[in-house]
């Protein structure tokens, strides 16, 4: 089965840190990627997303994540993260090969940003 | 905004009680998801609809959990004789077409506590 594993539960930064929140999923088969965030007292929303071509993406805010196909990861950075990002992130995979093009999430990263 | 909207935000069943929850997706979006999100977890995949279709309903705890989208617009999951394990945030997510790589984007939520 399909799985996503995000190896930091909590992290804690201060602002104008470097930040990188890990990801990594089972599957062998071809993937669409996903990084979604929730702000305090807000829904999911879609922080970036990665189909094919360059592996490297940027998304809003100045996130960017990096697929490695070799090691099955899609691991999200930011140079220097702000209060504002303060949130919980999730990455999610759907394979292609899956008709129903669900989304498959990690357990998720609280990121606290201290100003 | 005309985003993903769902009703109520919060319910609180006693255990046995049958609730029904509602959303709204997006205006012409064809695919239309659940997701269970329990406490301190990432979102987990209940159902799948394209227009009226239910096409995977694979993620459905049990019988007591059904689905229906009858006009391929609003949806309702109901739950019938909730138990105490039925407590979570049901999340509903709309994408515009049937493919794998759209955007699902997501309601605020119903926070379903059953006591």
């Amino acid at each position: 089965a399909q799985s996503v594993s995000q190896h930091n539960h909590h992290v804690i930064l201060s602002e104008a840190a470097s930040l990188e929140l890990g990801c990594n999923y089972s599957y062998g088969g071809t993937v669409n990627l996903f990084w979604y965030v929730q702000y305090p007292g807000q829904h999911l929303q879609l922080l970036l997303k990665y189909f094919s071509g360059d592996p490297l993406v940027k998304g809003i805010k100045g996130f960017e994540a990096e697929f490695i196909k070799s090691k099955f990861s899609f691991n999200l950075r930011k140079p220097s993260v702000q209060w504002s990002d303060t949130a919980e992130y999730f990455c999610a995979v759907n394979a292609l090969r899956d008709s129903s093009y669900k989304l498959i999430f990690g357990s998720g990263t609280r990121l606290l940003v201290r100003p | 905004g005309a985003g993903v909207s769902q009703s109520p935000r919060y319910k609180v069943a006693k255990r046995g009680q049958d609730v029904a929850l509602r959303c709204d997706p997006i205006s012409g979006h064809v695919s239309l998801f659940w997701y269970q999100q329990a406490l301190g977890q990432g979102p987990e995949f209940l159902t799948y609809f394209q227009n009226e279709a239910q096409l995977d309903k694979s993620g459905l705890p049990s019988d007591r959990f059904f689905a229906e989208r009858p006009e391929g617009s609003v949806s309702t999951l109901k739950i019938q004789r909730t138990q105490q394990e039925d407590s979570a945030v049901y999340l509903c997510a709309s994408s515009f077409s049937s493919g794998g790589g759209d955007e699902q984007f997501f309601g605020p939520g119903t926070r379903l506590t059953v006591l």
